[in-house]
């Protein structure tokens, strides 16, 4: 069946344009979760859902990250105003549950000019 | 101390080699742990989660010392496809919490 997909898959922003990074999970996946790689850095937590519920959102750098899942399913990470030190892969990743195996979409490539 | 510590390598190994990757956690109340495999430029994929008492699945063996807070991956007869970096991966806190990982170690298997 399809995997976790996302797009786009690169996005290039001059410095204090809005992003919006879209998500769509396995089909009936409820937890879904976003993290954000930098070159040479593992996966960094931002935030996660269970369905519509946005559980944990401690790992959001700043008050310029918002991320939303309105119906449970598609879930959109958004960067308002990006900053150069925004630049990174945004990874999304979905499960049956925390506990269970992540499945990750292949990522948004985000460069800040 | 970070929460999940592992040594960057990179590892460069013949093929055949026998390699062992190493990983320290900080929170004593994590309870699941996994390997995650990461390929240039793709996303992770799941490797092997890790048990208490140890798990292997083919060439591969985890490991877990809970008491040291300390888990391992042993691959042994290695291929030029096990160049990757191999993440070690453990939930925040105990219960449904999210994972954290590691920085990644990288693995390349030499002709």
């Amino acid at each position: 069946g399809a995997g976790v997909s996302q797009s786009p898959r690169y996005k290039v922003a001059k410095r204090g344009q809005d992003v919006a990074l879209r998500c769509d999970p396995i089909s009936g996946h409820v937890s879904l979760f976003w993290y954000q790689q930098a070159l040479g850095q593992g996966p960094e937590f931002l935030t996660y859902f269970q369905n519509e519920a946005q559980l944990d959102k401690s790992g959001l750098p700043s008050d310029r990250f918002f991320a939303e899942r309105p119906e449970g399913s598609v879930s959109t990470l958004k960067i308002q105003r990006t900053q150069q030190e925004d630049s990174a892969v945004y990874l999304c990743a979905s499960s049956e549950g925390t506990l269970f195996e992540q499945y990750f979409g292949p990522g948004t490539r985000l460069t800040v000019t | 101390r970070k929460e999940v510590e592992q040594d960057p390598g990179p590892f460069n190994v013949p093929e055949g080699a026998t390699v062992a990757f190493n990983c320290t956690y900080s929170n004593s109340a994590s309870q699941s742990f996994f390997w995650y495999r990461q390929d240039c430029r793709k996303e992770p994929k799941l490797l092997m989660s890790v048990y208490s008492s140890g798990n292997e699945d083919g060439r591969f063996t985890a490991q877990l010392n809970r008491a040291s807070q300390y888990i391992s991956l042993l691959i042994r007869d290695s291929k030029l496809s096990d160049s990757a970096t191999y993440l070690c991966v453990v939930n925040k806190n105990s219960g449904n919490t999210p994972l954290v990982f590691g920085k990644g170690t990288r693995l390349s298997v030499i002709a």
